[in-house]
């Protein structure tokens, strides 16, 4: 079963604008990654925070983690046409070895000119 | 340098068919996981592997499904025999260092449909 869920399930936006999706996960972790998958393609990692940062930023990317809720949001400011794609949370699984990643439902982003 | 490349992109197979993906990690990589994705059950996690030893299958779901690892460079994810609900894009994805603050690097899937 998924750990993480984003919401909303999909967003539609102009150019320009700001998006945010956010995740609720359940479990206890030690980092949150982010990643993003268009169309056909597979997941790219965007961004990874751990469990004691609360915001971390990459280029126009920002990220915040609150471990008391149990939930993180990606923010992508100044959007564009290429950021168009699914965008997915992840956790580990830290029994068992700690190596695995367990992936959200996926926020669809369509990022209209 | 090359990301991890899986072959073929495309599989069209009728059910009772032997299914073979391939995946070559990224060379230096020393983990290595196979996933399914479907719109129902999302991205989940079949089996991974360690410096070439499968480490947890827990996620393959029937006995059908196998998965091998000869070398460093080189992975197959087997089903036999195949049926429809097998149907969904495979993907295979390798990290350097296993513990989970390591980025995991995907390849571009094979989309597979049996009939």
């Amino acid at each position: 079963s998924q750990q993480g869920e984003e919401d909303p399930q999909a967003l539609s936006i102009q150019e320009g604008e700001n998006a945010t999706m956010n995740c609720s996960y359940k479990t206890s972790i030690n980092n949150l990654q982010w990643y993003r998958q268009n169309s056909g393609r597979g997941l790219v990692h965007l961004i990874l925070i751990r469990s004691n940062e609360r915001e971390k930023h990459s280029g126009r990317l920002r990220v915040t983690l609150d471990t008391s809720k149990k939930s993180s949001s990606l923010l992508i400011t100044a959007s564009r046409a290429a950021d168009t794609a699914s965008y997915f949370c992840a956790t580990p699984i830290l029994t068992g070895g700690g190596n695995k990643l367990t992936f959200g439902t996926g926020t669809q982003l369509k990022v209209e000119l | 340098d090359a990301g991890v490349i899986q072959s073929p992109r495309h599989e069209v197979t009728e059910m009772g068919q032997e299914v073979t993906l391939r995946c070559k990690p990224i060379s230096g990589h020393d983990y290595l996981f196979w996933y399914r994705q479907t719109m129902m059950r999302g991205l989940e996690l079949l089996i991974y592997f360690n410096n070439n030893v499968p480490i947890d299958d827990s996620g393959m779901p029937e006995d059908r499904f196998s998965a091998k690892m000869p070398n460093a460079s080189f992975s197959t994810l087997k089903i036999q025999p195949s049926e429809p609900r097998d149907s969904a894009v495979y993907f295979c994805a390798s990290s350097h260092g296993g513990n989970s603050n390591q980025p995991q690097h995907f390849g571009d899937g094979t989309r597979l449909s049996i009939l």
